[in-house]
């Protein structure tokens, strides 16, 4: 199995501060096969990257993400307070599909 | 407009059968793939089995021979079927539509199933 380690396990952050998360795949993934979730507290998973760099429809363009082989990055280049959340990242490439562990965003 | 909707029991016993329905609208059976994907509660996700589109199906081996998963195209549901169910099975059940890419573009609400001894 794929395991995605992901880092840092939480983040606090100001509000307009630049924040990046790491995700480091067991072995290497296609980035076609590499995308990120955020999730608030009590609803499901919500589709913000796809395929390494692409947003999703309606996502903002603060969002963005980049990486090759077996790292991959998750940036909010402004974080705003509807930001806050559990983010994750997952792989589509290989029985079993995978999510990282998750990355927490509060507020400072 | 694509929907996606989990139905099944609050509580099931120790070392029963969990039977969830996940009833979608707005697209065919036929034409995308639809997934099982767990999350205990403050844990983490994990993919447990898909229904792809042609009808087959795979499983995550850590759900061994425990899990079961299946569909009716004519009423637009797929169904999980997992049991002797333990304590650690207590989660919310997502199922999500899943495109080529391997990404889930859209989930259901999701049924928090607690199991009871």
């Amino acid at each position: 199995a794929i395991v995605l380690n992901q880092s840092p396990s939480s983040i606090i952050a100001s509000q307009g501060e630049k924040v990046t998360i790491t995700c480091r795949a067991s072995s290497s993934i296609s980035s076609n096969y590499l995308h990120w979730y955020q999730q608030k507290p009590g609803a499901f998973p919500k589709l913000v990257i796809y395929s390494t760099s692409y947003r999703a429809s309606g996502v903002p363009s603060r969002f963005s993400g980049s990486g090759s082989g077996t790292s991959y990055s998750f940036t909010i280049s402004r974080v705003e307070a509807e930001d806050v959340a559990t983010y994750y990242c997952q792989q589509g490439s290989s029985n079993p599909y995978t999510f990282g562990a998750g990355t927490k965003l509060e507020l400072k | 407009q694509v929907q996606l909707k989990e139905t099944g029991p609050d509580l099931v016993q120790l070392t029963q059968t969990l039977s969830i329905t996940c009833t979608v609208s707005g697209f065919s059976l036929t034409t995308y793939n639809v997934h099982w994907v767990r999350q205990p509660p403050g844990k983490g996700l994990e993919w447990m089995g898909a229904m792809w589109n042609g009808g087959g199906t795979d499983y995550n081996s850590a759900f061994k021979s425990r899990l079961s998963i299946s569909r009716d195209t004519s009423k637009s549901q797929v169904f999980l079927k997992m049991n002797s169910l333990q304590t650690d099975d207590t989660a919310k059940y997502f199922c999500a539509r899943r495109k080529g890419s391997g990404y889930f573009d859209y989930w259901g609400q999701g049924v928090m199933v607690t199991v009871s001894s």
